[in-house]
């Protein structure tokens, strides 16, 4: 699987947007860029996943570069309850893999 | 309804026993995973199980840890003469086999202390 660089850690307003990039140059084309959160003391949390179009569900948005080699995961209106480690993950969707988690970005909400 | 499950949700023990992580997987899924988490570390795949295929043991660290999924549901990770280094949190996911994202579901992770 394809290596992520994000930044180690963000803030972001409470209210505000919380955009986090994930660089994933080498991703190749049947690889996923998933995103994982990590809330203190609980297990990982699946967020969204998406190939190359924009995907939106309840939780957030993920925008994939046309090159794909970056993406960005937008929580619209941030609470002091994302404050976590969001891991971006880059996986080939071939079934049910383990996950390979690197060091995340630790997002700081605040009121 | 029920998630994933683990249980003890704390363990300490002494260098050298023997320990069993147990994990209650979310009913029908085929998949199932342990990970582990050391303090200021990343999570580390150890072991995956899918159906009734053979484990992928390929994270596993040394001869001494093991698992096992009984009747394609309940899992447990054991470890042998643990070790100091040992300690951590030791997670669970389950996973639905066929499913479209393929998503795992966590448990909430056993943390063991190795004294």
């Amino acid at each position: 699987d394809a290596k992520t660089t994000q930044p180690t850690s963000m803030d972001c307003a409470e209210g505000r947007a919380a955009n986090l990039p994930c660089n994933h140059s080498t991703i190749s084309g049947n690889e996923y860029v998933y995103w994982y959160r990590q809330i203190h003391s609980q297990g990982p949390q699946y967020i969204i996943h998406g190939l190359k179009n924009n995907e939106t569900n309840e939780m957030a948005s993920l925008i994939i570069t046309e090159d794909r080699k970056s993406s960005t995961l937008i929580l619209p209106h941030a609470t002091l309850r994302d404050t976590a480690v969001y891991y971006c993950i880059v996986r080939r969707y071939s079934g049910n893999t383990p996950l390979v988690f690197g060091k995340g970005t630790r997002l700081s909400v605040i009121a | 309804g029920a998630g994933v499950s683990q249980s003890p949700s704390n363990k300490v023990t002494e260098k050298g026993k023997d320990v069993e992580l147990r994990c209650d997987p979310i009913s029908g899924h085929t998949a199932l995973y342990w990970y582990r988490q050391s303090l200021g570390q990343g999570l580390e795949f150890l072991i995956y199980f899918q159906g009734n295929s053979a484990p992928d043991k390929s994270g596993l660290p040394s001869d001494r840890f093991s698992a096992e999924r009984t009747g394609g549901s309940v899992s447990t990770l054991t470890i042998q003469r643990t070790q100091q280094e040992d300690s951590a949190v030791y997670l669970c996911a389950s996973g639905l086999a066929g499913g479209t994202s393929y998503e795992q579901y966590f448990g909430p992770g056993t943390r063991l202390t190795v004294t």
